[in-house]
């Protein structure tokens, strides 16, 4: 079946550190890709998305490319501030509204 | 404009009992899907209701249930209580035709059973 795999955590970095987490995924067809964040005590919340291959996700500082060749989605941001800490799901979703798939999350602290 | 609203926010139970969580989904959005979240873990799908029926479920037993409404809300049931369905249930809600654009997600109910 589907699935997704990050990078294992806790990620501490200091602010403005550059940000690098990784995902990987396995799943038939061509999915839906998003990363979505999570604060303390909260729902989620969608970061990023991307529909095909090549396309580009960004909001808020942060980017992920859909990569098939490699099957990626790997998040990245130049310089992260403290209100970033939260823990970070990358996941995926079929064509024709299917389910998503979350790997474990990523726990991202960032130190003043 | 209201996003995903679930209630209750919190809610403990004694084992073996049935509990009902409930959600509103965001305005003009027509499926509801429902995720349980362990401490630590992502979350794992339950299933999803579109035009009051089961459109697609999880590896879940039959102890957990839902129902859509005709005003696109919903509700999750889970009988027979255990300690392992201690976690935090998130409801997520979307467009048929959009879902591939996103999810929106409600805050959750937090269910602890004891």
């Amino acid at each position: 079946g589907d699935s997704v795999t990050q990078m294992e955590g806790p990620v501490t970095l200091s602010e403005e550190a550059f940000l690098t987490i990784n995902c990987t995924y396995t799943a038939t067809g061509y999915p839906s890709l998003f990363w979505y964040v999570q604060y303390p005590g909260e729902g989620l919340q969608l970061l990023l998305k991307a529909t095909k291959a090549d396309d580009k996700g960004s909001n808020k500082g942060f980017e992920a490319t859909y990569r098939k060749e490699t099957t990626s989605f790997h998040l990245e941001k130049g310089s992260v501030q403290v209100s970033d800490s939260a823990v970070y799901f990358c996941a995926l979703s079929g064509r024709g509204a299917q389910k998503l798939v979350f790997g474990q999350g990523t726990r991202l602290t960032i130190n003043p | 404009d209201a996003g995903v609203t679930q209630s209750p926010t919190h809610l403990i139970k004694t084992r073996g009992q049935q509990v009902t969580l409930r959600c509103s989904p965001k305005s003009g959005h027509d499926t509801v899907s429902w995720y349980q979240q362990a401490l630590g873990q992502g979350p794992q799908f339950i299933f999803q209701y579109y035009e009051e029926e089961e459109r697609q479920r999880g590896n879940f037993p039959d102890r957990f249930s839902g129902h859509q409404f005709p005003n696109y809300s919903s509700e999750l049931n889970v009988n027979a209580l255990l300690l392992g369905d201690s976690a935090l249930y998130l409801c997520a809600s979307s467009l048929v035709r959009a879902a591939n654009y996103g999810y929106t997600f409600g805050s959750g109910t937090r269910l602890t059973v004891v």
